[in-house]
């Protein structure tokens, strides 16, 4: 089955510099990738997505890139803010077989931003 | 409208109790998700349902976890006989439709948090 790997574990940014959480996966069949932050105690949510058709996807200060060849996409924070500390994960579908659309998430990136 | 529900938020079981945890889609979204997240881990997938139809049952970890969607809606995921490395938090995703492949946004509840002790 399909395995993604997150890194870095934790990461710690001034407020107004960038953030870089990276991901890779292992299935070639996968083709939907989104990304969920997750606040203490509260639900996943989608800050974005990217399908395999493009390799882009950009949403104010949150960008996603994919690289099909190398299986891996990143999600690139500018500007951070505090309100952006939180907990992210990435996740891939598989899209291939019986599969109808679980979620193969990553281990996770805590990311702290200071003031 | 509303998102996803799900109840009892917070529920603290001794070992061997049996639990019910119950999840309220948003109305009319064919496929429903239950994850497992564990301290500091991400979701992992338990099982999948579309409609009232189970299709993926894989990520059960045991024959004492059970889950039923019978009227196509609401559904419960049932733990038997719980253990303590049953504690962790269960959450619930749904999504629009049910096609296979699909790259469908999942909206997560807000997980029940079950400690057995």
């Amino acid at each position: 089955g399909e395995n993604v790997e997150q890194h870095p574990s934790t990461l710690s940014v001034q407020e107004g510099d960038s953030a870089v959480i990276k991901c890779t996966y292992s299935d070639s069949a996968s083709n939907y990738f989104p990304w969920y932050k997750q606040e203490l105690g509260k639900r996943p949510q989608l800050i974005i997505d990217i399908r395999s058709n493009v390799g882009e996807k950009k949403d104010q200060r949150i960008a996603v890139t994919l690289n099909k060849t190398a299986k891996h996409f990143s999600l690139h924070i500018t500007e951070t803010q505090p309100e952006d500390s939180a907990v992210y994960f990435c996740a891939a579908i598989n899209a291939g077989g019986t599969s109808y659309g679980k979620l193969t998430f990553g281990q996770g990136t805590i990311l702290t931003v200071h003031p | 409208g509303a998102g996803v529900s799900q109840s009892p938020r917070y529920k603290v079981a001794k070992r061997g109790q049996d639990v019910a945890l119950r999840c309220d889609p948003i109305s009319g979204h064919v496929s429903l998700f239950w994850y497992q997240q564990a301290l500091g881990q991400g979701p992992e997938f338990l099982t999948y349902f579309q409609n009232e139809a189970q299709l993926d049952k894989s990520g059960l970890p045991s024959d004492r976890f059970f889950a039923e969607r019978p009227e196509g809606s609401v559904s419960t995921l049932k733990i038997q006989r719980t253990q303590q490395e049953d504690s962790a938090v269960y959450l619930c995703a749904s999504s629009q439709n049910g096609l296979a492949g699909t790259q469908e946004t999942q909206y997560f509840g807000p997980g029940t948090r079950l400690l057995v002790l």
